[in-house]
């Protein structure tokens, strides 16, 4: 399974953009890329995903470095509830959505 | 419209013991998953459900197995139960198998075994 790597742990200030990165160096051609977050006491919830194009949807944009090889997730404005832990994942086409979670990234997010 | 419901919220068992933990599925939903979520740790794959069928497994023993229902809902049965088994397991569902489908997870059953 390809691997991503991501930052232990994050702050942000409240209102200002979050950038969280990812590397994943061994992506193949038809590995998309996932986002997930969970909040305290939550299971796991989707925030985006993307396969070479940036996107953007009402919860977060997704910038995908040209080679594929990293990404990164941002938050335009911070809020308190974006405290989360943060996941990078790889899902293989043809795999069916099996969900591969690192150690992710935990967000603490300061008023 | 409800989401991914589990049940129990909680459960202690002892070691060597069995355990049923169950699932429903978001409205419309076909597909479940269930990942295995020890603490402090992101949630590991155990297996996939589709058409009542075990569709993808990940890299679990045999004590871990499941069944679907006609109706789509789903459970996760642990035998000979280990202290190792301690954990949050965690239900999500899909439509379909494709790998795109977005995934939405329960609250989880929090396991503890003693």
């Amino acid at each position: 399974d390809a691997k991503t790597t991501q930052p232990n742990s994050m702050e942000s200030n409240e209102e200002e953009p979050v950038h969280l990165p990812c590397n994943h160096s061994t992506i193949s051609g038809t590995d998309y890329i996932h986002w997930y977050r969970q909040l305290p006491s939550q299971g796991p919830e989707y925030v985006i995903h993307g396969l070479t194009s940036n996107v953007n949807n009402r919860m977060a944009s997704l910038a995908i470095a040209e080679d594929r090889k990293s990404s990164t997730l941002i938050l335009h404005r911070a809020t308190l509830r974006d405290a989360a832990v943060y996941y990078c994942i790889l899902i293989i086409y043809n795999q069916g959505g099996k969900l591969i979670f690192g150690q992710g990234t935990e967000l603490s997010v300061k008023p | 419209d409800a989401g991914v419901t589990q049940s129990p919220t909680h459960l202690i068992k002892t070691r060597g013991q069995q355990v049923t933990l169950r699932c429903s599925p978001k409205s419309g939903h076909d597909t479940v998953s269930w990942y295995q979520q020890a603490l402090g740790q992101g949630p590991q794959f155990i297996f996939q459900y589709y058409e009542e069928e075990e569709r993808q497994r990940g890299n679990f023993p045999d004590r871990f197995s499941g069944h679907q229902f006609p109706n789509y809902s789903s459970e996760l049965n642990v035998n000979a139960l280990l202290l190792g088994d301690s954990a949050l397991y965690l239900c999500a569902s899909s439509l379909g198998l494709a790998a795109l489908n977005e995934q939405f997870f329960g609250p989880g059953t929090r396991l503890t075994v003693l």
